[in-house]
Protein backbone atom coordinates (compact mmCIF):
# COMPACT_ATOMS: atom_id res chain seq x y z
CA UNK A 1 0.00 0.00 0.00
CA UNK A 2 1.58 2.90 -1.40
CA UNK A 3 -0.50 5.88 0.77
CA UNK A 4 0.33 9.07 -1.45
CA UNK A 5 2.76 9.51 -3.98
CA UNK A 6 4.32 12.32 -5.06
CA UNK A 7 7.36 13.32 -8.39
CA UNK A 8 9.46 14.33 -8.51
CA UNK A 9 11.71 14.60 -5.51
CA UNK A 10 13.68 16.91 -6.72
CA UNK A 11 13.41 19.80 -8.90
CA UNK A 12 15.69 22.79 -10.23
CA UNK A 13 14.29 25.32 -12.17
CA UNK A 14 15.03 28.24 -13.53
CA UNK A 15 12.84 31.45 -13.51
CA UNK A 16 10.12 31.39 -15.63
CA UNK A 17 9.89 27.84 -16.59
CA UNK A 18 7.17 25.47 -16.03
CA UNK A 19 6.58 21.78 -14.59
CA UNK A 20 4.09 20.12 -13.27
CA UNK A 21 4.14 18.13 -10.08
CA UNK A 22 2.24 14.99 -9.50
CA UNK A 23 0.52 13.19 -7.08
CA UNK A 24 -1.64 9.89 -6.80
CA UNK A 25 -3.33 7.99 -3.62
CA UNK A 26 -3.98 4.82 -3.76
CA UNK A 27 -6.56 4.80 -0.60
CA UNK A 28 -9.94 5.82 -2.37
CA UNK A 29 -10.07 9.03 -0.48
CA UNK A 30 -12.24 11.77 -2.11
CA UNK A 31 -10.28 14.83 -1.10
CA UNK A 32 -6.50 15.93 -1.91
CA UNK A 33 -4.54 18.98 -0.88
CA UNK A 34 -1.17 20.85 -2.58
CA UNK A 35 0.70 22.38 0.44
CA UNK A 36 3.62 24.50 0.50
CA UNK A 37 6.30 24.49 3.64
CA UNK A 38 8.41 27.35 4.16
CA UNK A 39 10.89 28.25 7.18
CA UNK A 40 8.98 29.58 10.15
CA UNK A 41 5.55 29.34 8.31
CA UNK A 42 4.31 25.96 9.36
CA UNK A 43 2.41 24.39 5.91
CA UNK A 44 -0.12 26.98 4.12
CA UNK A 45 -2.66 24.89 1.93
CA UNK A 46 -2.17 26.36 -1.95
CA UNK A 47 -5.22 24.37 -3.02
CA UNK A 48 -7.72 22.06 -2.77
CA UNK A 49 -10.12 19.56 -4.57
CA UNK A 50 -12.65 18.43 -2.15
CA UNK A 51 -14.06 15.77 -4.75
CA UNK A 52 -13.14 14.92 -8.12
CA UNK A 53 -14.21 17.31 -10.71
CA UNK A 54 -13.65 20.43 -8.10
CA UNK A 55 -11.41 22.44 -6.93
CA UNK A 56 -10.57 25.43 -5.06
CA UNK A 57 -8.36 28.04 -3.69
CA UNK A 58 -6.56 27.57 -0.84
CA UNK A 59 -4.07 30.36 1.17
CA UNK A 60 -1.36 30.83 -1.20
CA UNK A 61 -2.71 29.95 -4.62
CA UNK A 62 -1.26 32.88 -6.91
CA UNK A 63 1.54 31.42 -9.58
CA UNK A 64 -0.65 28.11 -9.56
CA UNK A 65 -2.82 25.68 -11.15
CA UNK A 66 -4.39 22.11 -10.24
CA UNK A 67 -5.81 19.44 -12.30
CA UNK A 68 -7.55 16.79 -10.74
CA UNK A 69 -7.49 14.53 -13.38
CA UNK A 70 -9.05 11.46 -11.65
CA UNK A 71 -10.44 10.43 -7.98
CA UNK A 72 -6.50 8.92 -7.84
CA UNK A 73 -4.52 12.25 -9.07
CA UNK A 74 -4.23 15.58 -8.55
CA UNK A 75 -1.47 17.87 -10.12
CA UNK A 76 -0.40 21.30 -9.36
CA UNK A 77 1.49 23.43 -12.22
CA UNK A 78 3.63 26.02 -12.21
CA UNK A 79 3.31 27.76 -15.45
CA UNK A 80 6.16 30.49 -15.19
CA UNK A 81 8.45 29.34 -11.72
CA UNK A 82 9.80 32.58 -9.45
CA UNK A 83 12.52 32.11 -6.99
CA UNK A 84 9.58 33.04 -4.34
CA UNK A 85 8.06 29.59 -5.24
CA UNK A 86 11.41 27.36 -4.11
CA UNK A 87 9.85 25.64 -1.50
CA UNK A 88 9.09 21.95 -0.37
CA UNK A 89 5.67 21.21 -1.90
CA UNK A 90 3.09 18.48 -0.34
CA UNK A 91 0.29 16.11 -1.50
CA UNK A 92 -2.20 15.10 1.15
CA UNK A 93 -5.43 13.34 0.82
CA UNK A 94 -8.11 12.55 3.16
CA UNK A 95 -11.40 10.49 2.89
CA UNK A 96 -13.76 13.21 3.61
CA UNK A 97 -17.37 12.46 5.56
CA UNK A 98 -16.14 12.28 8.79
CA UNK A 99 -14.97 15.24 10.39
CA UNK A 100 -12.00 13.27 12.32
CA UNK A 101 -10.51 11.42 9.61
CA UNK A 102 -6.83 11.35 9.24
CA UNK A 103 -5.54 13.44 6.76
CA UNK A 104 -2.27 11.69 4.93
CA UNK A 105 0.93 12.95 3.45
CA UNK A 106 3.27 12.45 0.26
CA UNK A 107 6.68 12.54 1.22
CA UNK A 108 7.30 15.96 -0.63
CA UNK A 109 8.93 17.57 -3.55
CA UNK A 110 11.62 19.45 -3.02
CA UNK A 111 11.68 22.98 -5.85
CA UNK A 112 14.49 25.50 -5.88
CA UNK A 113 13.88 28.35 -8.93
CA UNK A 114 17.08 30.08 -9.81
CA UNK B 1 -11.22 31.88 10.88
CA UNK B 2 -9.78 29.13 12.47
CA UNK B 3 -5.91 29.41 13.65
CA UNK B 4 -3.33 27.36 15.61
CA UNK B 5 -0.08 28.88 17.63
CA UNK B 6 2.89 26.72 18.49
CA UNK B 7 4.48 29.26 20.44
CA UNK B 8 8.32 27.71 21.00
CA UNK B 9 10.13 27.32 17.56
CA UNK B 10 12.42 24.82 19.62
CA UNK B 11 11.77 22.64 22.68
CA UNK B 12 15.19 21.46 24.00
CA UNK B 13 14.97 18.30 26.84
CA UNK B 14 17.67 15.75 28.12
CA UNK B 15 17.71 12.34 27.08
CA UNK B 16 15.33 10.67 29.74
CA UNK B 17 13.31 13.68 30.42
CA UNK B 18 9.80 14.10 30.06
CA UNK B 19 9.09 16.55 27.21
CA UNK B 20 5.80 18.96 26.60
CA UNK B 21 5.45 20.88 22.94
CA UNK B 22 2.85 23.53 23.66
CA UNK B 23 -0.35 24.00 21.15
CA UNK B 24 -3.31 26.44 21.15
CA UNK B 25 -6.20 26.70 18.59
CA UNK B 26 -8.52 28.92 17.68
CA UNK B 27 -11.80 27.64 16.02
CA UNK B 28 -15.49 28.33 15.93
CA UNK B 29 -17.92 25.05 16.38
CA UNK B 30 -16.19 21.62 18.17
CA UNK B 31 -12.44 21.48 17.31
CA UNK B 32 -10.99 18.19 15.69
CA UNK B 33 -7.14 18.29 16.89
CA UNK B 34 -4.25 16.79 15.28
CA UNK B 35 -0.48 16.33 15.54
CA UNK B 36 1.91 15.21 13.09
CA UNK B 37 5.62 14.53 13.00
CA UNK B 38 7.97 15.48 10.34
CA UNK B 39 11.88 13.74 10.29
CA UNK B 40 14.37 15.46 8.11
CA UNK B 41 13.86 15.06 4.06
CA UNK B 42 10.53 13.40 4.71
CA UNK B 43 6.42 13.89 4.84
CA UNK B 44 4.86 14.54 7.83
CA UNK B 45 3.37 11.45 10.13
CA UNK B 46 0.48 11.31 11.95
CA UNK B 47 0.71 10.77 15.49
CA UNK B 48 -2.81 11.37 17.06
CA UNK B 49 -5.85 13.19 16.93
CA UNK B 50 -8.52 14.08 19.41
CA UNK B 51 -12.27 14.08 18.19
CA UNK B 52 -14.45 13.64 20.88
CA UNK B 53 -14.58 11.86 24.53
CA UNK B 54 -11.69 11.30 26.58
CA UNK B 55 -9.01 14.73 27.26
CA UNK B 56 -6.15 12.49 27.44
CA UNK B 57 -5.49 11.09 23.55
CA UNK B 58 -2.80 8.52 23.45
CA UNK B 59 -0.99 8.00 19.93
CA UNK B 60 2.25 6.68 18.11
CA UNK B 61 5.27 5.77 19.88
CA UNK B 62 4.78 6.97 23.34
CA UNK B 63 3.10 10.10 22.46
CA UNK B 64 -0.13 11.51 24.43
CA UNK B 65 -1.51 15.02 23.97
CA UNK B 66 -4.31 16.51 26.23
CA UNK B 67 -7.08 18.39 25.35
CA UNK B 68 -8.18 20.98 27.54
CA UNK B 69 -11.13 22.90 26.46
CA UNK B 70 -11.28 25.81 28.73
CA UNK B 71 -7.63 26.85 27.75
CA UNK B 72 -7.81 26.08 24.11
CA UNK B 73 -4.97 23.89 24.23
CA UNK B 74 -3.89 20.85 22.98
CA UNK B 75 -0.43 20.24 24.64
CA UNK B 76 1.82 17.27 23.05
CA UNK B 77 3.51 14.97 26.00
CA UNK B 78 5.72 12.24 26.25
CA UNK B 79 6.98 10.80 29.95
CA UNK B 80 10.79 10.26 28.51
CA UNK B 81 12.32 11.23 25.85
CA UNK B 82 14.59 9.65 23.42
CA UNK B 83 17.34 11.01 21.26
CA UNK B 84 15.40 9.68 18.09
CA UNK B 85 12.09 11.80 19.42
CA UNK B 86 14.72 14.75 17.81
CA UNK B 87 12.43 15.95 14.85
CA UNK B 88 9.78 18.89 13.74
CA UNK B 89 6.03 18.80 15.25
CA UNK B 90 2.71 20.31 13.73
CA UNK B 91 -0.25 20.84 15.79
CA UNK B 92 -2.85 21.26 13.43
CA UNK B 93 -6.74 22.06 13.52
CA UNK B 94 -10.19 21.60 11.88
CA UNK B 95 -14.18 21.95 12.61
CA UNK B 96 -16.58 20.39 10.59
CA UNK B 97 -16.01 19.88 7.35
CA UNK B 98 -13.03 22.83 6.89
CA UNK B 99 -9.60 21.98 5.62
CA UNK B 100 -6.94 21.44 8.02
CA UNK B 101 -4.37 24.40 8.99
CA UNK B 102 -1.31 23.89 10.79
CA UNK B 103 0.28 25.92 13.24
CA UNK B 104 4.28 26.74 12.01
CA UNK B 105 5.91 24.25 13.46
CA UNK B 106 8.22 23.06 17.12
CA UNK B 107 11.14 21.85 16.63
CA UNK B 108 12.27 19.49 19.19
CA UNK B 109 15.67 18.39 20.32
CA UNK B 110 16.51 16.08 22.62
CA UNK B 111 20.21 15.53 23.77
CA UNK B 112 22.02 12.49 24.69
Amino acid sequence: NAGVTQTPKFQVLKTGQSMTLQCAQDMNHNSMYWYRQDPGMGLRLIYYSASEGTTDKGEVPNGYNVSRLNKREFSLRLESAAPSQTSVYFCASILQGDSGNTIYFGEGSWLTVV
Amino acid sequence: AQSVAQPEDQVNVAEGNPLTVKCTYSVSGNPYLFWYVQYPNRGLQFLLKYITGDNLVKGSYGFEAEFNKSQTSFHLKKPSALVSDSALYFCAVRSGYSTLTFGKGTMLLVSP
